[in-house]
């Protein structure tokens, strides 16, 4: 079973506009990642906040995490088109050290 | 680093074939992974590496299945013999290795698309 599940499973914008996409996860976590997927690639890591963190930032993104609600939300500002990408949240099950359960994704779709 | 390496990009073969799928880890990695996507199922770990050896491998989904790592700049992930419900994107990632902090980061490969007619 998913321990990731992103939301919405699609978004679509214009540029210069701001995405945000959520997780949600079953069990407890040490860390929670966000990656990117381009069409035709592999995964690229974004981001990586712990579980005693509850805000991250990294240029135009923003990583929010809540355990007690078992949820993360990305934010990108200001989008590109560039940025049309599915993002996948990632956890490490049950405190794993080495294993990551990846969501199903979001697909972003940034218009010119 | 060139990064992670996977050959082939792509792959069609027939029902019955054998399929072996190759990755260079990252120089320096110690922990390498192989993951399958599909749009049904999504990314799923088949078997993970640490200095070579096979750590968890709960993840293969049948013995048709067997993925090797004989140094530690090469692994092969073998379908023998393929089957249609194998057609997905096949990733290999590695990483420095385990993280006593858990923070695991992978850095993935660009992927073999294997097809099984």
């Amino acid at each position: 079973s998913q321990q990731g599940e992103e939301d919405p499973q699609a978004l679509s914008i214009q540029e210069g506009e701001n995405a945000t996409m959520n997780c949600s996860y079953k069990t407890s976590i040490n860390n929670l990642q966000w990656y990117r997927q381009n069409s035709g690639r592999g995964l690229v890591h974004l981001i990586l906040i712990r579980s005693n963190e509850r805000e991250k930032h990294s240029g135009r993104l923003r990583v929010t995490l809540d355990t007690s609600k078992k949820s993360s939300s990305l934010l990108i500002t200001a989008s590109r088109a560039a940025d049309t990408a599915s993002y996948f949240c990632a956890t490490d099950v049950g405190g794993s050290n080495y294993k990551l359960t990846f969501g199903k994704g979001t697909l972003l779709t940034v218009n010119p | 680093d060139a990064g992670v390496i996977q050959s082939p990009r792509h792959e069609v073969t027939e029902m019955g074939q054998e399929v072996t799928l190759r990755c260079k880890p990252i120089s320096g990695h110690n922990s390498l992974f192989w993951y399958r996507q599909t749009m049904m199922r999504g990314l799923e770990l088949l078997i993970y590496f640490n200095n070579n050896v096979p750590i968890d491998d709960s993840g293969m989904p049948e013995d048709r299945f067997s993925a090797k790592m004989p140094n530690a700049s090469f692994s092969t992930l073998k379908i023998q013999p393929s089957e249609p419900r194998d057609s997905a994107v096949y990733f290999c990632a590695s990483t420095p290795g385990p993280s006593l902090s858990g923070a695991n980061v992978l850095t993935f490969g660009a992927g073999s698309r294997l097809t099984v007619l």
